[in-house]
């Protein structure tokens, strides 16, 4: 069974350009969560989706916002890029029933100058 | 929020050498996962371990749930188990995952 997939996987954007990434889960999986990791922070929950649908959502200022297609596969959309948007973004999938083992894709590592 | 914490933050092994990371965690917690983050940055699962203890090959790891506490156990470590350790629980009603800060652990030859 094919893994979680990340595109692109890296990523150079300016200040207040705009990003979309994609995640595609792992066959079956209706659950996907998106992680923002920094060096300053750590890692840190951004939202989740199920079944096209925002389940939950983390601490994150408006400009982070996602959606989820019918297939599962989600994008995550930053808009007006800062500085400290640089980090590695990680997204997991699950089957999304709670607290099920969640597997993460290899991540989009985005740099914005 | 819950309030995760690992130890010890930093770890240097000669190969061949045993270790315990510890995990604490400020709450009950309706599950754990334990991660190791390769150099590429995938976080790799290790153990998914609400409570016991399991074992896969060197790697083993036992969660206390009642004493908010859970730990990682590598045997003979080799070069490659270099990178970070993360562990991470559910929070509540919550399906998502707090992490803590790591464990990042270098083995030398």
């Amino acid at each position: 069974k094919a893994g979680v997939t990340q595109t692109p996987r890296y990523l150079i954007k300016t200040r207040g350009q705009q990003v979309t990434l994609s995640c595609s889960p792992i066959s079956g999986h209706r659950s996907v969560s998106w992680y923002q990791q920094t060096p300053g922070q750590g890692l840190q929950f951004l939202f989740e989706y199920f079944s096209e649908t925002q389940r939950n959502k983390g601490n994150f200022p408006g400009r982070f916002s996602g959606r989820q297609f019918s297939n599962s596969r989600s994008e995550m959309n930053v808009s007006t890029l800062e500085l400290g948007d640089s980090a590695l973004y990680l997204c997991a999938s699950s089957s999304g029933t709670a607290y099920n083992e969640q597997f993460f894709g290899p991540g989009t590592r985005l740099t914005v100058l | 929020g819950i309030q995760v914490e690992q130890s010890p933050p930093d770890l240097i092994l000669q190969e061949g050498a045993n270790s315990t990371l510890r995990c604490n965690f400020s709450d009950s917690v309706n599950n754990l996962q334990w991660f190791h983050q390769n150099p590429w940055g995938q976080l790799i699962n290790l153990f998914y371990i609400p409570s016991g203890t399991k074992q896969n090959g060197r790697l083993s790891a036992t969660t206390v749930a009642t004493e908010r506490y859970s730990l990682l156990y590598i045997s003979s470590s080799q070069t490659t188990d270099s990178g970070v350790y993360f562990c991470a629980v559910w929070e509540g009603g919550a399906n998502n995952l707090f992490f803590g800060t790591g464990t990042r652990l270098t083995v030398i030859p």
